[in-house]
């Protein structure tokens, strides 16, 4: 069973827009991740936030946890063309146990 | 090794017959995940590892499926009288219990049931 939902389900932008994709969960969890899918095959883990954590950066990435609403989003700035891939949210309810996977987004970027 | 090696990369079998898909984890990987991901959909998970013992399996569609991980290390997913429902890719991924940190993931073998 899939625990979270993506929206948008496909996004298409230009190169250098920013692209937001949202996630939302149905249960408490304990640590929220994203994940890079390119062709269908392994995924690239991308960035950790923790239940105690609002915002987190990475490079180009930033995310934000709302435990109150059950959602995050993942914002990408400044888009290249190699950013093109499907994104996934994953939650854990406790430290070091499953992550369940969220439905994904098909992110497509044009040069 | 560096990665996580996944074997063999694509398989296809025909309905009925019996198959085991391999992972290989990155070295001192105490957790080790199996996950199935169909067309179009996010993984699903099947069972954790943690060392040698299976710390939950409640993923396993049914009794058809069966993991083994006999040193800690490498693992096969078993799967027997394959059905055609069960072609999907299926996903290896490790990680250190040391600390929380995320997934590395293998390339995942596609399987195919004719």
């Amino acid at each position: 069973s899939q625990q979270g939902e993506e929206d948008p389900q496909a996004l298409s932008i230009q190169e250098g827009e920013n692209a937001t994709m949202n996630c939302s969960y149905k249960t408490s969890i304990n640590n929220l991740q994203w994940y890079r899918q390119n062709s269908g095959r392994g995924l690239v883990h991308l960035i950790l936030i923790r239940s105690n954590e609002r915002e987190k950066h990475s490079g180009r990435l930033r995310v934000t946890l709302d435990t109150s609403k059950k959602s995050s989003s993942l914002l990408i700035t400044a888009s290249r063309a190699a950013d093109t891939a499907s994104y996934f949210c994953a939650t854990g309810n406790t430290g070091f146990q499953k992550l369940v996977f969220g439905t994904g987004t098909r992110l497509l970027v044009s040069p | 090794g560096a990665g996580v090696s996944q074997t063999p990369s694509n398989k296809v079998t025909e309905k009925g017959k019996y198959v085991e898909l391999r992972c290989d984890p990155i070295s001192g990987h105490t957790a080790l995940y199996w996950y199935r991901q169909s067309l179009g959909q996010g993984p699903e998970f099947l069972i954790y590892f943690q060392g040698t013992g299976a710390a939950d399996d409640s993923g396993l569609p049914n009794d058809r499926f069966f993991a083994v991980r006999p040193e800690g290390s490498v693992s096969t997913l078993k799967i027997q009288r394959t059905e055609r429902g069960d072609s999907a890719v299926y996903l290896c991924a490790s990680s250190p219990l040391t600390r929380l940190y995320g997934y590395t993931f293998g390339s995942g073998t596609r399987l195919t049931v004719v």
